[in-house]
């Protein structure tokens, strides 16, 4: 069936540095990727999305591209803020007709420190 | 605004007593789903319905009930509460199934005793 594995956490970072947080899936056929974040004591809200091969998902500075050939879809940012402390989770969206809606990673906690 | 709304948002209980937490979108949206969400799991989803009458179950169903009687309301049931089922739980809205954005509740935690 559908999977998505997610980088462990913890991740603690200095405000500025670069995000990389890893997502790689397996699926059948063309799945729909996303990320979707957490804020404290709220619930999910979609960060970004890509829905064919190659496509790159944006928002808020956040960036994905939906790479078809490792079957990975790991976000980026190139300067974190405190703001962005946060639950990270990417998201694999079926197509076929049948089961579930989305699949999800465990999910990675994202620290930003001043 | 749309929303999803959750009620209870906090819920401690005993084993055993039956409870229900309710769900309402005012989106229209035909896709509903619920999920419980519990450290290093991720977000784990029970049951999902495409549209008023129609409901199956996720990946977690047992112990617990659905009903979607109206377009708009999804409520989860619990039966019998066990401690097992101590979690945070989420509804979610979408238009469709797939591709589409899923908008999610604020949670609601339960914790049985």
């Amino acid at each position: 069936g559908d999977s998505v594995t997610q980088m462990e956490g913890p991740v603690t970072l200095s405000e500025e540095a670069f995000l990389t947080i890893n997502c790689t899936y397996t699926a059948t056929g063309y799945p729909s990727l996303f990320w979707y974040v957490q804020y404290p004591g709220e619930g999910l809200q979609l960060l970004l999305k890509a829905t064919k091969a190659d496509d790159k998902g944006s928002n808020k500075g956040f960036e994905a591209t939906y790479r078809k050939e490792t079957t990975s879809f790991h976000l980026e940012k190139g300067s974190v803020q405190v703001s962005d402390s946060a639950v990270y989770f990417c998201a694999l969206g079926a197509l076929s007709s049948s089961a579930r809606q989305l699949t999800f990673g465990s999910g990675t906690q994202l620290t930003v420190l001043p | 605004e749309a929303q999803v709304t959750q009620n209870p948002r906090y819920l401690i209980t005993v084993t055993g007593k039956k409870l229900t937490v309710t769900c309402s979108q005012n989106m229209n949206h035909e896709y509903m789903s619920w999920y419980r969400q519990d450290p290093g799991l991720g977000l784990r989803q029970i049951y999902y319905s495409m549209n008023v009458e129609v409901t199956d179950k996720g990946d977690v169903p047992e112990g617990y009930k659905v009903s979607r009687k109206e377009k708009r309301n999804f409520p989860l049931i619990l039966e019998s509460p066990s401690p097992n089922q101590t979690s945070l739980y989420f509804c979610a809205s979408s238009w469709g199934q797939g591709a589409y954005e899923q908008y999610f509740g604020p949670g609601t935690r339960l914790t049985v005793t």
